[in-house]
C-alpha cells in the first residue's frame, strides 16, 4: 500500500515552463515532507523539505506548496532548465520514526 | 563532504546464488537504510538499522537480510537470489535527531540471470 501517491509519471515541459508534480498522503501523523532529486547514474539527494506549520517554502528556483487540510503537497520548478530534468520524488515521514515513506517518481524533461 | 559508497556499480549473477551488496559511509551517521528501485514503484525500503548489531524490516524484507557489525558498514544479502531480485539497490544513511537529511549511495544495478 502507497503511503505516500504522487503524480504524475512523467512530465515533459519546454524550458522555461513550471513543472508542477503532486503529492497526496492519509496519515495526518506524517510531520515532514522532503522531496529528493535523482540524476542518471546517481542516488537521490535531497533538494527542499517543508513542514506542515507552512504553507509554502522556497529556495531558488524551486518551491514547496502545502495544504494541510486536503494532505497534499507540490513542488513547482520556476523557469525550468533542462539541467532540470531528472527524476524527482516526494516523501513523507512521522517525527520520532525512522522511515522515509517515498512516493512513485517522476520523471521530467526538459525540452531546451 | 558526505560520502555513501556501495560496493559495485553493476553485478550480475545466477538464480540461487548467495549475494552481498556492502554499504560504507564516512559521515558517523547512526541510522542506514537500504532500499530497492523499480519503475513505477519507486524507492522501497528492505531494511534499516538505527545502531551497530540493531535491524528493522521495512515494508519489503522478504528474501533478504542484512548485517551491521560496524557503525559505518551495512550489508545487504540475498540468501538465494531469485530473477524478481533483479532491481537497482540504494543504500542510504542519516543522522539523528530524525528526521534529517538521508544520504544515498549511487546505487547497485543487479540483474538475476
Amino acid at each position: 500500500q502507497q503511503q505516500v501517491k504522487q503524480s504524475p509519471q512523467s512530465l515533459i515541459v519546454q524550458k522555461g515552463g513550471i513543472p508542477i508534480i503532486n503529492c497526496a498522503y492519509e496519515n495526518t501523523a506524517f510531520d515532514y515532507f522532503p522531496w529528493y532529486q535523482q540524476f542518471p547514474g546517481k542516488g537521490p539527494a535531497l533538494l527542499i523539505a517543508i513542514r506542515p506549520d507552512v504553507s509554502e517554502k522556497k529556495e531558488g528556483r524551486f518551491t514547496i506548496s502545502f495544504n494541510k487540510s486536503a494532505k497534499q503537497f507540490s513542488l513547482h520548478i520556476m523557469d525550468s532548465q533542462p539541467g532540470d530534468s531528472a527524476t524527482y520524488f516526494c516523501a513523507a515521514s512521522i517525527g520520532t520514526g525512522n522511515q522515509f515513506y517515498f512516493g512513485t517518481g517522476t520523471s521530467l524533461t526538459v525540452i531546451p | 563532504d558526505v560520502k555513501v559508497t556501495q560496493s559495485s556499480r553493476y553485478l550480475v549473477k545466477r538464480t540461487g546464488e548467495k549475494v552481498f551488496l556492502e554499504c560504507v559511509q564516512d559521515m558517523d551517521h547512526e541510522n542506514m537504510f537500504w532500499y530497492r528501485q523499480d519503475p513505477g514503484l519507486g524507492l522501497r525500503l528492505i531494511y534499516f538499522s538505527y545502531d551497530v548489531k540493531m535491524k528493522e524490516k521495512g515494508d519489503i524484507p522478504e528474501g533478504y537480510s542484512v548485517s551491521r557489525e560496524k557503525k559505518e558498514r551495512f550489508s545487504l544479502i540475498l540468501e538465494s537470489a531469485s530473477t524478481n531480485q533483479t532491481s537497482m539497490y540504494l543504500c542510504a544513511s542519516s543522522s539523528r535527531p530524525l528526521p534529517d537529511t538521508q544520504y544515498f549511495g549511487p546505487g547497485t544495478r543487479l540483474t538475476v540471470l
